[in-house]
């Protein structure tokens, strides 16, 4: 079955230390985003990536970094910089251009807790 | 001004009885208009889109859509207990981004 596969489901990070979130899609989908939801609020966009080698930031992508060397895999680094990362991390993908004809499919996400 | 507002609830319906959740937007550039439905603790799924004004039907949920009030709706007929859940609005700007930009949602809580 095509979908999106985050993770791990759960992680848990030390102050001052990275971790990197997975997120992989076999739909064939060339846009792919971050999205990170805090409690009783939407989800508010992070990073996004229309083709391979190319991303752009979003409303929030400070202290955050991605890569999108192949067309299914679009990984986020929560770095040291980020200094409130506890959150739930939501990756979607669509084709572009035809959003409402394959709407946009999320993965299951991923819960991030600083201990 | 927040570019999508919904009222965060919750909003309590009987069994049985129509809920109306609404959503407001403030960029007349939105191009499409989402609805998605995500239990607690779950990521978002897709209920429904519309991009013309009127209504737009899908089995019990009815999309209304009116532009020039910027103006969205989502009613559901019939609410089920399955039903109750958190609904957020999301438009999509006719831009390069073409990312959806999210309401806080609205917690909908059908009584048995």
């Amino acid at each position: 079955d095509g979908g999106i596969t985050q993770s791990p489901k759960y992680l848990f990070r030390k102050e001052g230390q990275n971790v990197t979130l997975s997120c992989e899609q076999n739909l064939n989908h060339d846009a792919m985003y971050w999205y990170r939801q805090d409690p009783g609020q939407g989800l508010r966009l992070i990073y996004y990536s229309q083709i391979v080698n190319d991303f752009q930031k979003g409303d929030i992508a400070e202290g955050y970094s991605v890569s999108r060397e192949k067309k299914e895999s679009f990984p986020l680094t929560v770095t040291s910089a980020q200094k409130n990362p506890t959150a739930f991390y939501l990756c979607a993908s669509t084709v572009a251009g035809l959003e409402e004809n394959y709407g946009y499919t999320f993965g299951s996400g991923t819960r991030l807790t600083v201990v | 001004q927040k570019e999508v507002e919904q009222n965060s609830g919750p909003l309590s319906v009987p069994e049985g009885a129509i809920a109306s959740l609404n959503c407001t937007y403030s960029d007349r550039g939105s191009q499409s208009f989402f609805w998605y439905r995500q239990y607690s603790g779950k990521s978002p799924e897709l209920i429904m889109f519309i991009y013309s004004n009127g209504d737009k039907e899908d089995g019990r949920f009815t999309a209304q859509l009116n532009k020039a009030s910027q103006y969205v709706s989502l009613l559901i007929r019939d609410s089920q207990p399955s039903d109750s859940a958190t609904y957020l609005c999301a438009i999509r700007l006719d831009t390069g981004r073409r990312a959806l930009t999210f309401g806080s949602g609205t917690r909908l809580q059908v009584q048995p």
